[in-house]
């Protein structure tokens, strides 16, 4: 158990449908990360909060909106999606200063 | 632009060897590098942090070295077991990545463990 959860664990929709992702650390961290992995690929740095506040947005197209209502929560808002978004989509926390990243064990997204 | 690649991307051993699997990047300017472990469809489990001051982290069977002036880490595993199979993740945090704490990773190592 690393302390970051996240729900659901698995996820069909249509380009069409609105979904959420959500993720909670249980940990006290103040950062938190959204990731995308896709097949044969390095995982790629979606968002990043600090505090509450985004801090990177990596060139992610609008159809993918990040909340982060407070240190322990991170929503990823999902619209009109397109079937090569359909990838694991990972949450991780750390703590401000130097230290390391926490996974959650992902949200497997398929768009149809 | 900061690149990490890792090689082999793939590996089969039986068990009970020690094996060593290779982490390479292109910008020595980095706060620190992160090993990941990860199961088929699972998140990422974190193994070793190693800060760019210091050249090794030791947990249990695991060895990770640290060589920045090189562009170089190394994960050692000693003598691995079936258990140990998953693809294993290393990650830099670049300097210039403020406090944003981004990591770079690479494209990982598929570890088959043979019983």
């Amino acid at each position: 158990e690393t302390g970051v959860t996240q729900t659901p664990r698995h996820l069909v929709m249509g380009m069409t449908n609105k979904k959420s992702l959500k993720c909670e650390q249980h940990l006290g961290h103040n950062a938190m990360y959204w990731y995308k992995q896709s097949a044969k690929k390095p995982l790629e740095l979606m968002f990043v909060y600090n505090f509450k506040e985004q801090t990177e947005n990596n060139s992610v197209p609008s159809r993918f909106s990040p909340e982060c209502p407070n240190s322990s929560h991170l929503f990823l808002h999902l619209h009109t999606l397109q079937p090569e978004d359909s990838a694991l989509y990972l949450c991780a926390s750390r703590e401000q200063r130097d230290g390391e990243q926490f996974f959650g064990p992902g949200t497997r997204l398929t768009v149809l | 632009k900061q690149e990490v690649t890792q090689i082999p991307a793939a590996l089969s051993v039986p068990e009970g060897e020690n094996l060593v699997l290779n982490c390479s990047f292109t910008d020595s300017a980095i706060y620190n590098l992160q090993w990941f472990r990860q199961d088929p469809g699972k998140g990422l489990t974190s193994l070793l942090l190693i800060q760019s001051s210091q050249r090794e982290q030791t947990s249990g069977r695991l060895n990770a070295s640290l060589d920045k002036s090189s562009g170089r880490s190394t994960l050692y595993i000693a003598a691995s077991q079936p258990g140990d199979s998953a693809t294993y993740l290393c990650a830099v945090r670049p300097v210039g990545s403020g406090n944003t704490g981004k990591l770079i990773f690479g494209q990982g190592t598929t570890l088959q463990v043979k019983p």
